[in-house]
């Protein structure tokens, strides 16, 4: 059964940078045909899809946040990343990673983290 | 633009059963889409897959309860025997080609 767990700094100052790292069990973040995504859900809102990267590196990125987002992987420790630049207080949330599948065969995230709530204030 | 929408709020009996319904928007109603269950103060929980020819398949442990359907633009998560911990935000979500989309979300509330 995968698991996968989010960890990082729970409080970030205005226009710093968030930092997050999802940590992956029970697979490998290298199987084929599996990406890994972010997904944040501000406190009473909906959810929101940040991007997404696969093993070899490659990254997509919700076109509001391109400009800020960086994803990376950590194939020897089975962990993948978020680094979110120039925070402010809308960018409080609880972060959530998942697992997603290549385009031809996706299906929706089918293995999620527990989350980790982030607060973004001076 | 690739958009789903849900309506805000849903409520039903314990023991009824209750259809949820997500739309696709114009130019995309063949898509496949995901559905998602997130109780109170949880995480969200994978239910299932809802093809475009209204066949579905659900996740590990997801009961019989749950089944999705579609018609046109719409897909539809149906649970049955309503239990009061199906009381849950539910999702919708779908995908383009490097893109990830979520729907609103539906409250619904057991009575």
């Amino acid at each position: 059964q995968v698991q996968l767990r989010e960890s990082g700094p729970g409080l970030v100052k205005p226009s710093q940078t968030l930092s997050l790292t999802c940590t992956v069990s029970g697979g490998s973040i290298s199987s084929d045909g599996y990406y890994w995504s972010w997904i944040r859900q501000p406190a009473g809102k909906g959810l929101e899809w940040i991007g997404r990267i696969y093993s070899s590196g490659s990254t997509n990125y919700n076109p509001s946040l391109q400009s800020r987002v960086t994803i990376g992987v950590d194939t020897s420790k089975n962990q993948f990343s978020l680094n979110l630049s120039s925070v402010t207080v809308a960018d409080t949330a609880v972060y959530y990673c998942a697992r997603d599948r290549a385009d031809s065969s996706a299906r929706g995230f089918d293995y999620w983290g527990q989350g980790t709530l982030v607060t973004v204030s001076s | 633009q690739l958009v789903l929408t849900q309506s805000p709020s849903a409520s039903a009996s314990l023991g009824a059963s209750v259809k949820l319904t997500c739309t696709l928007s114009s130019g995309h109603s063949t898509y496949d889409i995901a559905w998602h269950q997130q109780q109170p103060e949880k995480g969200p929980r994978y239910l299932m897959k809802v093809n475009n020819d209204g066949s579905h398949s659900k996740g590990d442990g997801i009961p019989d309860r749950f089944s999705g359907s579609s018609s046109g633009a719409e897909r539809y998560l149906t649970i049955s025997s309503l239990q009061s911990e199906d009381e849950a935000e539910y999702y919708c979500q779908t995908w383009a080609t490097g893109i990830r989309v979520f729907g609103g979300g539906t409250k619904l509330t057991v009575l």
